[in-house]
């Protein structure tokens, strides 16, 4: 079974903070995805990577960043945390393009 | 622009009632299309995809070019059918393209 885990369930912080969400595949998988998951506005890509140190940029990059140092793992960056990035944070990988994505749990960040 | 639309939100049907979950793509080459669902507690997984043309726990969802439509189809829907359903597809970027999503209750 493919497992994809995130560091968190459930994050709070402040306006301003820098926030780190770490996402973890053990599958081998080339391609990992951020999502974020807001109701009436569906899934919305914030960035993939498709190898090692590669990354592109997804529909709403702003105010994120990502690094993919490890194969495995697949982080999300908030470089100063806001109120409307408050969402629920998806991470999902894939062996190659176009195969099915996993999901992670989802971690749920709120901004104060 | 290339583009998912789920237009209805929420889809209330009884339990044995047919189902249509519908999906409209706007794409001018031939995406690959999916349907995901989430189940309440659950992680978001794969329910189906075109190109496989399976039935899977009882929906289909037929590519009709014409109409630009994948719409997702169950003949009698059963009350664990009750869940968040994304049509997402696949275009010359890496990455898919989810729609809006849309809630289906179906009642006892």
């Amino acid at each position: 079974d493919v497992k994809v885990t995130q560091s968190s369930r459930y994050l709070v912080k402040r306006t301003g903070e820098k926030v780190f969400l770490e996402c973890v595949q053990d599958m081998d998988h080339e391609n990992m995805f951020w999502y974020r998951q807001d109701p009436g506005l569906g899934l919305r890509l914030i960035y993939f990577s498709y190898d090692v140190k590669m990354k592109e940029k997804g529909d709403i990059p702003e105010g994120y960043s990502v690094s993919r140092e490890k194969k495995e793992r697949f982080s999300l960056i908030l470089e100063s945390a806001s109120t409307n990035q408050t969402s629920m944070y998806l991470c999902a990988s894939s062996f190659r393009e176009g195969d099915e994505q996993f999901f992670g749990p989802g971690t749920r960040l709120t901004v104060l | 622009a290339q583009r998912v639309t789920q237009p209805e939100k929420l889809l209330s049907v009884f339990k044995g009632a047919p189902v249509e979950l519908k999906c409209n793509y706007s794409y001018s080459g031939s995406p690959e299309l999916f349907w995901y669902v989430q189940y309440s507690r659950q992680r978001l997984q794969l329910l189906l995809r075109h190109i496989s043309r399976e039935s899977i726990k009882g929906f289909t969802a037929d590519l009709n070019k014409g109409e630009t439509s994948f719409h997702l189809k169950k003949p009698f829907a059963q009350e664990e059918d009750s869940a968040m359903y994304y049509c997402a597809f696949l275009t010359g970027r890496r990455a898919l393209t989810f729609g809006s999503g849309t809630r289906l209750q179906v009642q006892p």
